[in-house]
């Protein structure tokens, strides 16, 4: 198993550019989500989806889409990049119990962004 | 609100010795605790949970405490080693039906003295 994988793993843009990041996983998880890490803020959810077509906004939602197209993928646009948008950006899933909750969360190996 | 921190920012261990990494947190309802290990350049790893009505739990070279009295929380790693360098993340959980809410601290960066 691959786990979570991203792409791409490095990208730089220039102010009012979009771009798309991609993130998939392969461990049937139900739940994704997508995390910002900034030096000294920890990691910041931006949106999550709980299941295949469901999506909802996180802590830092603003400037940022998502798409979960299926079961295994889940991606964040940026439609028009800010300099405030640089970071890391992380991508994880999580599974469910028999109980129905989830609980820990497999991390990708993140994207890192820069904006001019 | 809702926060977790960590008291130390930095920690350096000398090699084969313990370390122990503290936190706190303030929100009572969390149902689990969880530790993660970042090495650099890398996503987080899962090393150790606890649930909220456990006071420890023990896993490979390392515990968890967790003191709800005073809402905190810390990892143990015994025998410290060189590949054990990394920052570390305290997070408090909610687990809801279908998604789970978590709330992370700012980390502290392990470093090991060979």
């Amino acid at each position: 198993n691959a786990g979570v994988t991203q792409t791409p793993k490095f990208q730089v843009l220039k102010t009012g550019q979009s771009m798309t990041l991609q993130c998939a996983q392969d461990m049937n998880h139900n739940s994704m989500y997508w995390y910002r890490q900034d030096p000294g803020m920890g990691l910041r959810l931006i949106y999550y989806s709980a299941s295949e077509g469901t999506t909802d906004k996180g802590e830092v939602p603003n400037g940022y889409n998502v798409s979960r197209l299926n079961k295994r993928e889940f991606s964040l646009r940026l439609e028009s990049a800010a300099p405030s948008q640089t970071s890391v950006y992380f991508c994880a899933s999580s599974g469910t119990g028999t109980s129905g909750y989830s609980y820990e969360q497999y991390f990708g190996p993140g994207t890192r962004l820069t904006v001019t | 609100g809702e926060s977790v921190g960590l008291h130390l920012p930095t920690l350096s261990v000398q090699e084969g010795d313990n370390s122990i990494i503290n936190c706190a947190y303030s929100n009572s309802a969390s149902d689990y605790f969880i530790w993660y290990k970042q090495e650099s350049g890398k996503g987080p790893q899962f090393i150790i949970d606890i649930r909220s009505n456990m006071d420890k739990r023990q896993g490979q070279r390392v515990t968890v405490l967790l003191n709800k009295t005073v809402k905190h929380l810390s990892l143990q790693i015994a025998a410290t080693q060189p590949g054990d360098s990394a920052v570390y993340f305290c997070a408090e959980t909610r687990g809801y039906w279908g998604y789970q809410k978590v709330t992370f601290g700012t980390g502290t960066k392990l470093q090991v003295i060979p």
